[in-house]
């Protein structure tokens, strides 16, 4: 089953302009990871952050984890027309045997 | 970076083919590979865990007589589709993660389209 749920679905923006998705999850996690995944390709991690951990970045990337909302969120800053891609946020943790279940995903469209 | 190459990308055949999808991972050791089944439009759908030397672990829902792992090595799991009909047309994609600790990432392949006709 899925425990992820994205927000929003899709995404549609200005090249330059920051784009923000969020994913919500239900049980207890070790992590929670996003993935951007391009039309017909597979996933490529972006960034993984522990329990512990409430934010961290990667080039224009920002993840922010709140464990007491059970929530995460991914902001990408001066977005490109390469960041166009499907997003997905993806929990482990003990509840799922330590595998991962993915959310729903976020289809990002950057506009040239 | 982990790589994880994953082979054939695209397969096209006739219904009742049993088709064999490869999982390698290149450059690191991986005890553990996942396999993934994704519509279109939608999230990635774990189907089973496939464990090097051992039966895989499916999920609830997967016919494990329909989909075949096998994990023979540290760095090579196959799916073989048995028997395919047109409901099987999916992406299949695979990943693997290269240490026991769950707090890695997992890597992986660039997908398999099949399109059974």
């Amino acid at each position: 089953s899925q425990q992820g749920e994205e927000d929003p679905q899709a995404l549609s923006i200005q090249e330059g302009e920051n784009a923000t998705m969020n994913c919500s999850y239900k049980t207890s996690i070790n992590n929670l990871q996003w993935y951007r995944q391009n039309s017909g390709r597979g996933l490529v991690h972006l960034i993984l952050i522990r329990s512990n951990e409430r934010e961290k970045h990667s080039g224009r990337l920002r993840v922010t984890l709140d464990t007491s909302k059970k929530s995460s969120s991914l902001l990408i800053t001066a977005s490109r027309a390469a960041d166009t891609a499907s997003y997905f946020c993806a929990t482990n943790g003990r509840a799922a045997g330590n595998k991962l279940t993915f959310g729903g995903g976020t289809r990002v469209l950057v506009k040239p | 970076g982990a790589v994880v190459s994953q082979h054939p990308s695209w397969v096209i055949c006739k219904s009742g083919t049993s088709v064999k999808i490869e999982c390698r991972s290149l450059d690191f050791q991986a005890t553990t590979m996942f396999w993934y089944r994704q519509f279109p439009k939608q999230s990635l759908m774990l189907m089973a865990t496939s464990n090097e030397g051992s039966k895989a672990t499916y999920e609830q829902g997967v016919e494990k007589d329909k989909f075949l792992i096998n994990h023979a090595s540290l760095t090579l799991s196959t799916l073989t589709v048995t028997s395919a009909h047109p409901e099987d047309s999916s992406f299949y994609i695979c990943s693997a993660r290269d240490v026991t600790s769950s707090n890695q990432p997992q890597h992986f392949g660039d997908g398999t389209r099949l399109s059974i006709l």
